[in-house]
């Protein structure tokens, strides 16, 4: 089974529709995150969170909310989706390095969304 | 300026080829990551690297911190490397990694 695991893998959503991406993670990590990816873009930092308490903005957080259920669990949600919100979102887990910078990120299958 | 930069966007090659890809970054970092994009869209980890050299199996990861450089290689290329590679740096005393725009590499038989 994957360690790093994301529903829907794809989703057709309409302008104005709330969504919810869902993320699970079997490695025992405490850090999560979400990305999204753009056609000619780098990967893109959306919220990030290091432990059930602690949540943080990426560069990229605005239409955006999250929640970190539990340890192993991040859920990413568009509030009122838009056009272009339209992307590829990636789900991503990491431990604590030893150095205190981010250790090794493990990535899920990503889900593509499209927002008509 | 981006301040992760990669290059070239694009590469192709013949099966055997050596391939070499390049990253500049413009800001102090504790590490560089490389990873890789398979075609379904799957993002793998390859490299976690601080100083000098890496190896696993044909692929080698250098960087060269006073430079603020760092390159992959790929030995013996094979169709089965064809990929997006992407490098990422975490910005010093951040958590946060940046990301390059990525290389599509194409190894024809």
């Amino acid at each position: 089974d994957a360690d790093v695991t994301q529903t829907p893998r794809n989703r057709i959503t309409k302008t104005g529709k709330r969504i919810m991406l869902e993320c699970s993670q079997t490695k025992g990590h405490d850090r999560m995150y979400w990305y999204r990816q753009d056609p000619g873009l780098g990967l893109r930092l959306i919220y990030y969170s290091f432990d059930v308490k602690d949540i943080n903005k990426g560069e990229i957080s605005d239409g955006y909310s999250v929640s970190r259920q539990a340890q192993a669990k991040f859920s990413l949600s568009l509030e009122s989706a838009i056009p272009n919100q339209t992307a590829l979102y990636f789900c991503a887990t990491s431990g604590f390095g030893a150095s205190g910078a981010t250790d090794t990120q493990y990535f899920g299958p990503g889900t593509r969304l499209t927002v008509l | 300026k981006n301040e992760v930069e990669q290059s070239p966007q694009n590469l192709t090659a013949q099966e055997g080829e050596f391939i070499t890809i390049n990253c500049s970054y413009s800001v102090g970092i504790s590490a560089l990551h490389w990873l890789q994009q398979h075609p379904g869209g799957g993002i793998v980890s390859l490299f976690m690297l601080s100083s000098g050299k890496k190896k696993h199996g044909r692929l080698i990861a250098t960087i060269n911190i006073q430079e603020k450089h760092s390159s992959l290689h790929i030995t013996a290329s094979h169709p089965r490397d064809s990929a997006v590679y992407i490098c990422a740096a975490p910005l010093w005393n951040t958590d946060k990694l940046i990301f390059g725009t990525g290389t599509r590499l194409q190894v024809f038989p």
